[in-house]
């Protein structure tokens, strides 16, 4: 199985900064990676997917980038709406899909 | 608008059976892979699997094979997951989501709003 390891566990930051998480994975998964947001008591939702493709209706401040082991999510310009759990998913193993243990974004 | 409607909240014993659902709507369902998520404070978002509603094809992690089975009834465009014989360690919310893009086995694009499944004696 493809482990992802999310880090920071916690990011901690004021409206317009730029958030930077990232997701490091066991092996290579090439770029089958997607990003997920979850806010308390809703579902995940889809922001990036292929590494770095937005979802449709996602802002443009959500971008990702990265290849094989090595992925990253930046938020340019925090706004309070993004304060959330963000997970990265890889699929590049049909049998072994998995998620990251997630990082939480605080807006101070 | 394309959307996953799943079924209410459970509370079950151990060794009960199971069978809960998501009716979508919005789209060819049959032509798009839907997936199982499963998601637990100690372990987070956990993959069940993945089974594509034109032909019932399946694939299933590891860690949930045997114990649960995924299926598709095409007539009422509705996916069902379910349990021959809950355990305490099966409460979780479970949420369905709809792959991306037709035929692939691709990214989560739209996602139920989960069920809650709680089992204790």
């Amino acid at each position: 199985e493809i482990a992802l390891t999310q880090s920071p566990a916690t990011l901690s930051l004021s409206p317009g900064e730029r958030a930077t998480l990232s997701c490091r994975a066991s092996q290579t998964v090439r770029t089958y990676l997607a990003w997920y947001q979850q806010k308390p008591g809703q579902a995940p939702r889809l922001l990036i997917y292929d590494a770095s493709n937005r979802a449709t209706g996602i802002p443009a401040r959500f971008s990702g980038s990265g290849s094989g082991r090595d992925f990253t999510l930046t938020i340019s310009s925090l706004e309070p709406e993004d304060s959330a759990v963000y997970y990265c998913h890889q699929r590049s193993n049909v049998h072994t899909w998995t998620f990251g243990q997630g990082t939480k974004v605080e807006i101070k | 608008e394309v959307q996953l409607v799943q079924s209410g909240t459970e509370v079950k014993k151990p060794g009960e059976s199971l069978k809960i659902s998501c009716k979508t709507s919005g789209y060819n369902f049959i032509s798009y892979w839907i997936g199982w998520v499963r998601q637990t404070p100690e372990k987070g978002l956990e993959w069940i699997g993945v089974i594509y509603p034109g032909d019932s094809d399946t694939r299933y992690s590891p860690s949930f094979r045997g114990h649960v089975t995924m299926s598709v009834d095409k007539s009422m465009s509705a996916a069902s997951l379910q349990w021959s014989t809950l355990q305490a360690s099966d409460t979780a919310i479970y949420y369905c989501a709809r792959c991306r893009v037709p035929y692939a086995r691709d990214a989560f694009d739209i996602w139920g709003e989960g069920t809650m499944v709680t089992v204790s004696s």
